[in-house]
């Protein structure tokens, strides 16, 4: 099966800072999507972006899927993006998603 | 509200006993899925299912079990043959054909071996 590698995989960062987290996919994959995770639990599906780039208020995301990487992009950190975020993406004719690891996101007031 | 519920929130389990985890959404999506998170990890995936009366093994279907009789409900059974079954389990549902294509997560339920 594919791999999914994220890095890095713990960001500590104060309020204001901005971050780029990055996912490499270890084959050609469709369907990827980027995922936070609160310190409840709770996923959120933040980016379907199996190409291009989308924005969502202070959130890009950026993928190459010719170079099978993706990038989110955070701005203006604020400590309730604190959380673990995760990229998962399926290979072609699959249908279940793979999960990378996770980055921990740490935002400090 | 449209949404997944996942209930209980918290579950405690004595060696030897099957456990079910109840998983209910109205999305109306036809794709759900279960997932195991432990501490510190990604997500690993058990079953799926893409339609009523049918599911598919995920990556670590041993020792769960689960069913689709209804379009809304996923439940998911863990047995006695799960060595260690104490993680963290996400249902999820997938929109294929809407607007807001992709995963969508229940708060999921925590299961501790007691």
């Amino acid at each position: 099966g594919i791999q999914v590698e994220q890095s890095p995989p713990d960001l500590i960062l104060q309020e204001g800072a901005n971050s780029t987290l990055r996912c490499n996919f270890s084959d050609s994959v469709n369907n990827l999507q980027w995922f936070h995770q609160n310190p409840w639990g709770q996923l959120i599906n933040l980016f379907y972006i199996p190409s291009g780039t989308k924005q969502n208020g202070r959130l890009s995301a950026t993928t190459v899927a010719t170079e099978r990487y993706s990038l989110l992009y955070i701005s203006s950190s604020q400590t309730t993006d604190s959380g673990v975020y995760f990229c998962a993406g399926s290979i072609q004719g699959a249908q279940k998603l793979v999960f990378g690891q996770g980055t921990r996101l740490t935002i400090n007031p | 509200d449209g949404g997944i519920t996942q209930s209980p929130k918290y579950l405690f389990r004595k060696e030897g006993q099957n456990v079910t985890l109840s998983c209910e959404q109205n999305l109306n999506h036809d794709a759900m899925y279960w997932y195991r998170q432990d501490p510190g990890q990604g997500l690993r995936l058990i079953y799926y299912s893409q339609i009523v009366n049918d599911f598919q093994k995920g990556d670590i279907a041993e020792g769960y079990s689960v069913s689709r009789e209804k379009k809304e409900s996923f439940p998911l059974t863990v047995t006695s043959a799960q060595k260690n079954p104490t993680a963290f389990y996400l249902c999820a549902t997938e929109d294929r054909l809407g607007a807001n294509y992709g995963y969508t997560f229940g708060s999921g339920t925590r299961l501790t071996v007691v």
